[in-house]
């Protein structure tokens, strides 16, 4: 079974510049999430979606900061401008539909962004 | 969310079984106890997970405290490929699923 698909895997720029991120989850999983983890933190949960409605957006900066999911599959996060203190590690991940509180999420390698 | 609590390292010797420890004191009655680790340049893995009857899995064995107040994965033979962050997560049997992680625990494992 192939894997939550990320692209690309690191990416450099500077700050006022944009960036997106793609996100390809398992076949099948309406549920997907978006992380951001800076060095030496565990993962900030940015954005989640089921199917291709925002389930949580709470912690999603949206002056500069916005996710889509179209037809309920792939997944774009985009940067825009982008800040020093954006420099993290982008993960998404993705889970079949809820099933008790049990339900495995699945993450991606993760997009290593650097704004210098 | 309710919140657990971690200690930041732990540290280990190879083929040692090792105890990781978690706090959720204000836990409820319909939170799940979630595991998931993260290896060095990874992204985070499940674990195990459990509701308040022990659990074993081929990777871990979770114990859970009868008051459910605090939890233990055990790890019964560490090697160096399970060095990584360890954490602990609750997550609420209905609802958004959402999965929210604290620091976790940084395991060092010894050869």
């Amino acid at each position: 079974e192939a894997g939550v698909a990320q692209s690309p895997r690191y990416k450099i720029i500077e700050k006022r510049q944009s960036v997106a991120f793609w996100c390809n989850p398992i076949s099948g999983h309406a549920t997907l999430y978006w992380y951001q983890q800076i060095l030496g933190q565990g993962p900030k949960l940015l954005i989640q979606f089921q199917n291709n409605g925002v389930v949580d957006d709470s912690q999603l900066p949206k002056d500069r900061f916005s996710a889509e999911r179209l037809k309920g599959v792939d997944s774009t996060l985009k940067i825009q401008p982008a800040k020093l203190e954006d420099s993290a590690v982008y993960l998404c991940a993705s889970s079949l539909p809820f099933r008790g509180a049990g339900t495995e999420a699945f993450f991606g390698q993760g997009t290593r962004l650097t704004v210098v | 969310d309710a919140k657990t609590t971690q200690p930041n390292s732990m540290e280990s010797n190879e083929e040692e079984p090792v105890h990781l420890p978690c706090n959720h004191s204000t836990i409820s009655g319909t939170d799940y106890i979630h595991w998931y680790r993260q290896l060095p340049s990874q992204g985070p893995e499940y674990v195990i997970h459990g509701l308040t009857s022990n659990v074993n899995n081929r990777m871990a064995s979770l114990a859970i405290a009868e008051d459910r107040k605090s939890s233990t994965l055990i790890l019964h033979r560490a090697t160096l490929r399970d060095a990584a962050v360890y954490y602990c997560i609750l997550r609420w049997i209905q609802g958004a699923q959402k999965l929210v992680f604290g620091q976790g625990t940084r395991l060092t494992i010894n050869p």
